[in-house]
C-alpha cells in the first residue's frame, strides 16, 4: 500500500462547477500538507500549504485537512478552463522528517 | 524575478553516455532537491542537499550523482549505470527550518537516442 493515495482521474467537469480533489494517507506522522498544480510540460506550482487539521482558503481554492480520517481535500469554486491541469497532493512530517511524499496526481479538465 | 532555472529543457542521451542536468536558484534557499517524474507515478526523490558541500541519497539514487559546491547550484548527473533514464526531471528548493514548502523549476525531459 502506498503512503499517499490519490485518484488519478481523469476528471472532467463543466466550467463554473465546484471541483473536489482528494488524497488519503496512512502515515500518522504527516503534519504539513500541500497542493501543487502542474500544467503539461511544466514544473509543479505550489497552490496551498497547510499545517495540521482545519481549513485554509485562498481565493477560489479551499484546502481541508482531517487528520483523524487521514484525508485531505482541495476544493475549486467557479472552475475555469485555466484550472485544467494535474493536481498533486504532498505531505511531510515536519522538523527532522521534512521529506515530501507525493500522490500520483489527478488530471483535471474544465469543459467550457 | 526569483526562481529556479533548469536547463536544458530537452536532453537526449546515447547509450553509455553520462549527461548533466543543470539547476540554479536565486531564492537564497539552503535546501535543494532532485526528483524524477514518470507517467502514473508520483515524484520520486533522487538526491537532496540541505547545505553546501553536503547531500544525501533519496529513494532512487542508484545511477545518479550530484554535487553542491555553491548554494545556488545543484547539478544532477545521469550516469550510464542508470538503465532506464527516460523521464521528466524536476529540481526544487526550499528554506530550511521546519517543513517549508518546496518550489520547483520547469523540468528537463531526458530521452534515450
Amino acid at each position: 500500500q502506498k503512503e499517499v493515495e490519490q485518484d488519478p482521474g481523469p476528471l472532467s467537469v463543466p466550467e463554473g462547477a465546484i471541483v473536489s480533489l482528494n488524497c488519503t494517507y496512512s502515515n500518522s506522522a504527516f503534519q504539513y500538507f500541500m497542493w501543487y498544480r502542474q500544467y503539461s510540460r511544466k514544473g509543479p506550482e505550489l497552490l496551498m500549504y497547510t499545517y495540521s487539521s482545519g481549513n485554509k482558503e485562498d481565493g477560489r481554492f479551499t484546502a481541508q485537512v482531517d487528520k483523524s480520517s487521514k484525508y485531505i481535500s482541495l476544493f475549486i469554486r467557479d472552475s475555469q478552463p485555466s484550472d485544467s491541469a494535474t493536481y498533486l497532493c504532498a505531505m511531510s512530517g515536519g522538523f527532522g522528517n521534512e521529506k515530501l511524499t507525493f500522490g500520483t496526481g489527478t488530471r483535471l479538465t474544465i469543459i467550457p | 524575478d526569483g526562481g529556479i532555472t533548469q536547463s536544458p529543457k530537452y536532453l537526449f542521451r546515447k547509450e553509455g553516455q553520462n549527461v548533466t542536468l543543470s539547476c540554479e536558484q536565486n531564492l537564497n534557499h539552503d535546501a535543494m532537491y532532485w526528483y524524477r517524474q514518470d507517467p502514473g507515478q508520483g515524484l520520486r526523490l533522487i538526491y537532496y542537499s540541505q547545505i553546501v558541500n553536503d547531500f544525501q541519497k533519496g529513494d532512487i539514487a542508484e545511477g545518479y550523482s550530484v554535487s553542491r559546491e555553491k548554494k545556488e547550484s545543484f547539478p544532477l548527473t545521469v550516469t550510464s549505470a542508470q538503465k532506464n533514464p527516460t523521464a521528466f526531471y524536476l529540481c526544487a528548493s526550499s528554506s530550511t527550518g521546519g517543513s517549508q514548502p518546496q518550489h520547483f523549476g520547469d523540468g528537463t525531459r531526458l530521452s534515450i537516442l
